[in-house]
């Protein structure tokens, strides 16, 4: 069974631009979240997705912002990069009936 | 507020040396709580969810227990290849986001 796919793997942007990411969930689960991991803050909640509909979402600004498709593959988008935008970011479908995550590889935001 | 709080930061233990993880978490409402393990670069590997105060879960030279208020991921007899990051999160019962720790780094050294 494949497991969460995120694309792409490393990617370097400078301040001002925006960036895409892409998530492929686990086949089956409908259900997807993203997470930023910085040193700092360790692991935090952006927003989670459900059937095409945003379900929860975390304390980040608008800049950052998803969706899911009808195949529940999920983008997340980042305007207006800040250099604190830099993190790991990270993507999990979710099993409904036991409520666990499963993680992909994550994407390296690296802003200059 | 939900929090989790996980210690020590870091631990280094020679192989063979058991030791305990602990996470202490305040949840309006405990749904679960979920241990992970994280490798450098790598996202989180699912490894246990304890729904209940009392529950213990095994596997391999891992156990996770939970209290009301904490839970303990036992290591015993460890080998270099458990040298990763556990991390520890919560669900409540409102929620669908786990809110995580930072995480203990454990290094077995041979």
């Amino acid at each position: 069974k494949a497991g969460v796919t995120q694309t792409p793997r490393y990617l370097i942007k400078t301040r001002g631009q925006q960036v895409t990411l892409s998530c492929s969930p686990i086949s089956g689960h409908r259900s997807v979240s993203w997470y930023q991991q910085t040193p700092g803050q360790g692991l935090q909640f952006l927003f989670e997705y459900f059937s095409e509909t945003q379900r929860n979402k975390g304390n980040f600004p608008g800049r950052f912002s998803g969706r899911q498709f009808s195949n529940s593959r999920s983008e997340m988008n980042v305007s207006t990069l800040e250099l604190g935008d830099s993190a790991l970011y990270l993507c999990a479908s979710r099993l409904e009936n036991t409520g666990e995550l499963f993680f992909g590889e994550g994407s390296r935001l690296t802003v200059l | 507020e939900d929090q989790v709080t996980q210690s020590p930061e870091a631990l280094r233990l020679q192989e063979g040396e058991s030791s305990s993880l602990n996470c202490s978490y305040t949840v309006s409402g405990l749904r679960g709580l979920f241990w992970y393990r994280q490798d450098p670069g790598k996202g989180p590997e699912f490894l246990f969810t304890l729904y209940s105060a009392g529950e213990e879960k095994e596997k391999e030279r891992l156990k996770a227990t939970l209290t009301k208020k904490e839970s303990f991921l036992h290591i015993t007899a460890p080998k270099p290849e458990d040298s990763a990051t556990y991390l520890c999160a919560v669900q409540d019962q409102a929620g669908t986001a786990l809110i995580f720790g930072k995480g203990t780094t454990l290094s077995v050294s041979s």
